[in-house]
């Protein structure tokens, strides 16, 4: 299996910030990753897909790079609706695997 | 609008048996695959296994800690998939969540379902 391993586990920034996390495989795989948000309660939703394509209706302060085993999502200028936990997730074997989570506060 | 809503789940002992439905609208249920994710209570996301298309042949994949506890099937003339549960543990206890595949990512989800598993 793949293992996904996101880091930092929480960060804490101020509206206006930019904030960067990253997941790193423990195998390379191209770009067949996703990037999730999700909120208490709610259920995820899809962010970035293929590493870097922005999905439908998500703001373009979003972006997401990278390829083989390292990957990063940022956000350029944080939000308040922005807070929530952000999970990476390999698409590119089986079975599929999500990273452990970043908790991302808004100060 | 897409949809998809899960129905099902609630309190079971261990080593009983329950079945989880995702019904979908708004889109052609049968032209996609549609997987379930779960979460236990304060983790992280966990991919329970994936049913495709007739197109692609209604294969099946499975995590690990399910297969052969779990079955997932799909009847496209309803547009809903299930997730039948046997042999269940206490830590099967889970939001379980289905959702549309795009491509090989997850773009459309339920709201989930909730399933306890307890003496």
């Amino acid at each position: 299996d793949i293992q996904m391993t996101q880091s930092p586990s929480s960060v804490s920034a101020s509206v206006g910030d930019r904030v960067t996390i990253t997941c790193r495989a423990s195998q390379g795989f191209s770009t067949w990753l996703a990037w999730y948000q999700q909120k208490p309660g709610r259920a995820p939703k899809l962010l970035i897909y293929d590493a870097s394509s922005l999905h439908s209706g998500v703001p373009s302060r979003f972006s997401g790079s990278g390829s083989g085993t390292d990957f990063t999502l940022t956000i350029s200028s944080l939000q308040p609706e922005d807070f929530g936990t952000y999970y990476c997730q390999q698409s590119s074997s089986f079975p599929r695997t999500f990273g452990q989570g970043t908790k991302v506060e808004v100060k | 609008e897409v949809q998809l809503v899960e129905s099902g789940g609630g309190l079971v002992q261990p080593g009983r048996s329950l079945r989880l439905s995702c019904a979908g609208s708004g889109f052609t249920f049968a032209d996609n695959a549609i997987s379930w994710v779960r979460q236990a209570p304060g983790e992280g996301l966990e991919w329970v296994g994936l049913i495709r298309s007739q197109t692609y042949g209604g294969t099946i994949q499975y995590a690990a800690s399910v297969r052969r506890r779990f079955t997932i099937s799909r009847d496209d003339s309803k547009s809903i998939a299930y997730l039948q549960m046997d042999s269940l543990k206490t830590e099967d206890t889970a939001v379980y969540y289905c959702n549309r595949n795009f491509g090989n990512y997850f773009d459309s989800w339920g709201q989930g379902t909730l399933v306890t598993v307890s003496s």
